[in-house]
């Protein structure tokens, strides 16, 4: 099955600097790669996803970055606040039956913004 | 829209005892899961549902069972707790396209 392998375990920044998370995946086959990110207390939320037919994607201050044939993609927050402060996780999945309806989750990092 | 809906949030059960998990879903979702996390492990995939009256086993299926009989709801089951099971178990629920939304959790301990 699919492995993914997600580093740094905990990233610590200074407010307005960026901040980046690298996660490699093992099945060549996965082709949908989301980002959660998880408040304290909470559960985790979808930030940003990226497809295989696709090289990066931005939103705002993150974007996703994917590179296929080294099978790694990264998050990168710039210009980082205090409320970024969180737990994110990577995920990546494979199209089944026309469905992407399985993850498989990194381990998650914990990045703290200091002010 | 009350999204994914957990119940209870926080459980003590000691060893041997039995509990369900109860996560409901407004948003006529297909695809149901529930997940454990614990510390430095992430989210690890117990069992999961591609509709109603289906389940099958995630990573990490041991010691639990579920049961989808209607399409908003998806029970979690330990018939016997082990404290090898204290974690903090989410539910999610998604469509076809791969998002996930989950609840904000159930705390549950074992001793």
């Amino acid at each position: 099955g699919e492995n993914v392998e997600q580093h740094p375990s905990t990233l610590s920044v200074q407010e307005g600097d960026s901040a980046v998370i690298k996660c490699t995946y093992s099945d060549s086959a996965s082709n949908y790669f989301p980002w959660y990110k998880q408040e304290l207390g909470k559960g985790p939320q979808l930030i940003i996803d990226i497809r295989s037919n696709v090289g990066e994607k931005k939103d705002q201050r993150i974007a996703v970055t994917l590179n296929k044939t080294a099978k790694h993609f990264s998050l990168h927050i710039t210009e980082t606040q205090p409320e970024d402060s969180a737990v994110y996780f990577c995920a990546a999945s494979w199209n089944s039956g026309g469905s992407n309806y399985k993850l498989t989750f990194g381990k998650g990092t914990l990045l703290t913004v200091n002010p | 829209n009350a999204g994914v809906t957990q119940t209870p949030k926080f459980r003590v059960l000691k060893t041997g005892q039995s509990m369900t998990l109860l996560c409901a879903q407004d948003m006529n979702h297909e695809y149901m899961y529930w997940y454990r996390q614990d510390p430095g492990m992430g989210l690890r995939l117990i069992h999961y549902s591609v509709g109603e009256g289906t389940t099958a086993k995630g990573e990490v299926p041991d010691g639990y069972n579920v049961s989808r009989l209607k399409k908003q709801n998806f029970l979690l089951g330990l018939e016997s707790a082990a404290p090898s099971q204290t974690s903090v178990y989410f539910c999610a629920s998604g469509q076809h396209t791969g998002e996930l939304f989950f609840g904000e959790g159930s705390r549950l301990t074992v001793l």
